[in-house]
């Protein structure tokens, strides 16, 4: 299995600041990626694809970048609604496997 | 507008089975992969397993943590997913949700959710 280590666990930013999620394939997976976001309560929403490409209806302020075994979450301007937890997943192979995920806290 | 909405969640005992329907809509079910992931609270999402779309078969490949006691299948004619649970354990207990593959391709991303529905075991 494919193993994600993301990283940080938890993250305590202001409105307004840029933050950085990471995450670690145990091996590559060529850019087969994706970033959800998870609000409490609610289901996971895709936020990225294909470490790079923007969901439909995706703010602009998220990005991501990476590939081979090393990829990263930026977000822009932190607003109100993105306060929530995040997580990566290998798209590569099975079995499709998720990191720990990051909880991203108001300051 | 793509819908997802999961039932028959709820208490069972360690050893017992449960069997979870999807009701999908808004979308062409027959062209999609479909997967079942849960989430244990306060945890990350763990796939269970994928069934797969007209063009391939509809067959199904699993998760090894699940692979012998769950089962994945669909009704395609009312656009029903469902996953049967057997010889359930306590480790079982999580949120399980349904989930569409974005491409029509393969298992790759999840781009609609069900709002999951509450699996508790315990005795």
């Amino acid at each position: 299995d494919i193993q994600m280590t993301q990283s940080p666990a938890s993250l305590s930013a202001s409105l307004g600041e840029t933050v950085t999620i990471e995450c670690l394939a145990s091996e590559d997976i060529y850019d087969i990626l994706a970033w959800y976001q998870q609000k409490p309560g609610k289901s996971p929403q895709l936020l990225i694809y294909d470490a790079s490409s923007l969901h439909t209806g995706v703010p602009s302020r998220f990005s991501g970048s990476g590939s081979g075994t090393q990829y990263s979450l930026k977000i822009n301007s932190l607003q109100p609604e993105d306060f929530a937890s995040y997580y990566c997943q290998n798209g590569l192979s099975a079995p499709l496997t998720f990191g720990s995920g990051t909880k991203l806290e108001i300051k | 507008e793509v819908k997802l909405l999961e039932s028959g969640g709820g208490l069972v005992q360690p050893g017992g089975s449960l069997r979870l329907s999807c009701a999908a809509s808004g979308f062409t079910f027959t062209d999609f992969y479909m997967s079942w992931i849960r989430q244990p609270p306060g945890k990350a999402p763990e796939w269970l397993g994928v069934i797969r779309n007209k063009a391939n078969g509809y067959t199904t490949e699993y998760n090894p943590s699940v692979k012998g006691r769950f089962t994945i299948s669909r009704d395609n004619t009312q656009n029903i997913l469902y996953l049967q649970m057997n010889t359930l354990r306590a480790k079982d207990t999580a949120i399980y949700y349904c989930a569409r593959s974005k491409t029509t391709e393969g298992p790759g991303y999840f781009d609609y959710w069900g709002q999951g529905v509450m699996v508790t075991v315990s005795s």
